[in-house]
């Protein structure tokens, strides 16, 4: 069964600052691997979306990578403002079209 | 940790007939679910916001006839695809509001099949 892992479970930095969320699955026959965002009391903002044939994607100030073959995402967060305090998902799907969402982190931006 | 049980995980049904899908909280209570679709090689789209013992809010260009939702109690809310099409051929999934933990749970998804 695959089982996703968020690391860290939650982070604080200051306003400005280049920071980077990590997950991990263990399971490489994904078909994909989304990251999300999720604002207190809120559903999923989908962020950035990567199929399972790509290493890269990249939305203004966030770029998401890849590497299915050690299992791991990251997602990084290029100068960091208030407004991007959230939690923060990522949800592989695999194969069979089946999600597994990690843990999460939540993440503080403090101006 | 908090559980969320969705029923079924997968269906197959007739074009014409309606079907229902439960969004259970296990082990805790779930003032607000919410309910997603996701289209093949797309990501999750929300659909609505099911708040207990109230009207769902849905997401412009969702058919309230069309995906009825009912949050009649803290721990269940179903969607019912009703008189379902091909069109509506979907994965389904719904999350749940942990007010207590402050996070939101998933379940494992339906995938419908409408021929």
């Amino acid at each position: 069964k695959q089982e996703v892992t968020q690391i860290p479970a939650a982070l604080s930095v200051p306003e400005g600052e280049n920071l980077v969320l990590n997950c991990s699955f263990t399971d490489s026959a994904i078909y994909n691997l989304q990251w999300f965002r999720q604002d207190p009391g809120k559903g999923l903002t989908s962020l950035l979306l990567i199929q399972s044939s790509q290493r890269e994607q990249t939305s203004g100030r966030l770029n998401a990578s890849l590497d299915k073959s050690s299992g791991r995402s990251t997602l990084y967060i290029a100068a960091s403002q208030p407004g991007d305090s959230a939690t923060y998902l990522c949800a592989v799907v695999s194969t069979g079209n089946q999600f597994y969402f990690g843990t999460g982190t939540s993440l503080t931006v403090i101006p | 940790g908090a559980v969320v049980s969705q029923h079924p995980s997968r269906v197959i049904c007739k074009s014409g007939t309606s079907v229902k899908i439960e969004c259970r909280s296990l082990d805790f209570q779930a003032t607000t679910m919410f309910w997603y679709r996701q289209f093949p090689k797309k990501s999750l789209m929300l659909m609505a916001t099911s708040n207990e013992g109230s009207k769902a809010t849905y997401e412009q260009g969702v058919e309230k006839d069309k995906f009825l939702i009912n949050h009649a109690s803290l721990t269940l809310s179903t969607l019912t695809v009703t008189s379902a099409h091909p069109e509506d051929s979907s994965f389904y999934i719904c999350s749940a509001w942990d007010r207590g933990l402050v996070k939101l749970f998933f379940g494992s998804g339906t995938q419908l099949s409408v021929l």
